[in-house]
């Protein structure tokens, strides 16, 4: 049974970088949609990004010009990184794997997620 | 972006009710909508995709329906496990964006 573990730096100061990992434990690299997904009191959930094995990424219009994506096949990992933080960026990360059946898509893998705090 | 409208925000019910949430996008999705269980403290949890497909283990009292802007979740004799909060998600174009979320209470 495939699980997600996660791990990054939970407290960061304003103008720092988010850099979080995600490994995918038990389960296939190739096929799916490795995504990241945070959750705040303000926004709620929002999809930050995706990106498949071979390293194609599709991001939020709202984020991409700070968020980039990785992939290390090697090791089942893939990453995330936010530059230039702000208190905005205050949320819970979680690394999720994306799916379809037919044509639908869905997030069926969540990762427990790593709470992430700026402040100066 | 597609904007998710979720009703009601928060619901009290009772152990054997029957509960429907629903779900509004600000245009046609249909079908591309995704519900979410979240217990407290923990992750979301895949429930219903493609707006009436039953995610594999899940229980056979969740149901999904609707089509267009309009969506439902329907919990059918609800039992104390279901305390959650419950979201929907539209996956018909990128961003990809949630709902809300409504909050059940026991």
């Amino acid at each position: 049974q495939v699980q997600l573990q996660q791990w990054g730096a939970g407290l960061l100061k304003p103008s720092e970088t988010l850099s979080l990992t995600c490994a995918v434990n038990g389960g296939s690299f190739g096929g799916y949609d490795w995504t990241w997904v945070r959750q705040s009191p303000g926004k709620g959930l929002e999809w930050i990004g995706e990106i498949t094995h071979s390293g194609r990424t599709t991001y939020n219009p709202s984020l991409k010009s700070r968020v980039a994506l990785s992939v290390d096949t090697s090791k089942s990992q893939f990453s995330l990184r936010v530059t230039s933080v702000t208190a905005a960026d205050t949320a819970v990360y979680f690394c999720v794997r994306g799916d379809r059946r037919d044509y639908y898509y869905y997030l069926d893998v969540w990762g427990n997620g790593t709470t992430v705090t700026v402040s100066s | 972006d597609i904007q998710m409208t979720q009703s009601p925000s928060s619901l009290s019910t009772s152990v054997g009710d029957r509960v429907t949430i629903s779900c509004r996008a600000s245009q046609s999705i249909s079908p591309y909508l995704n519900w979410y269980q979240q217990k407290p403290g923990g992750a979301p949890k895949l429930l219903i995709y493609a707006a009436s497909r039953v995610e594999s283990g899940g229980p056979s009292r969740f149901s999904g329906n609707g089509s267009g802007t309009d969506f439902t979740l329907t919990i059918s004799n609800l039992q104390p496990e279901d305390l959650a909060t419950y979201f929907c998600q539209q996956t018909y174009r990128i961003p990809y964006t949630f709902g809300q979320g409504t909050k059940l209470e026991i």
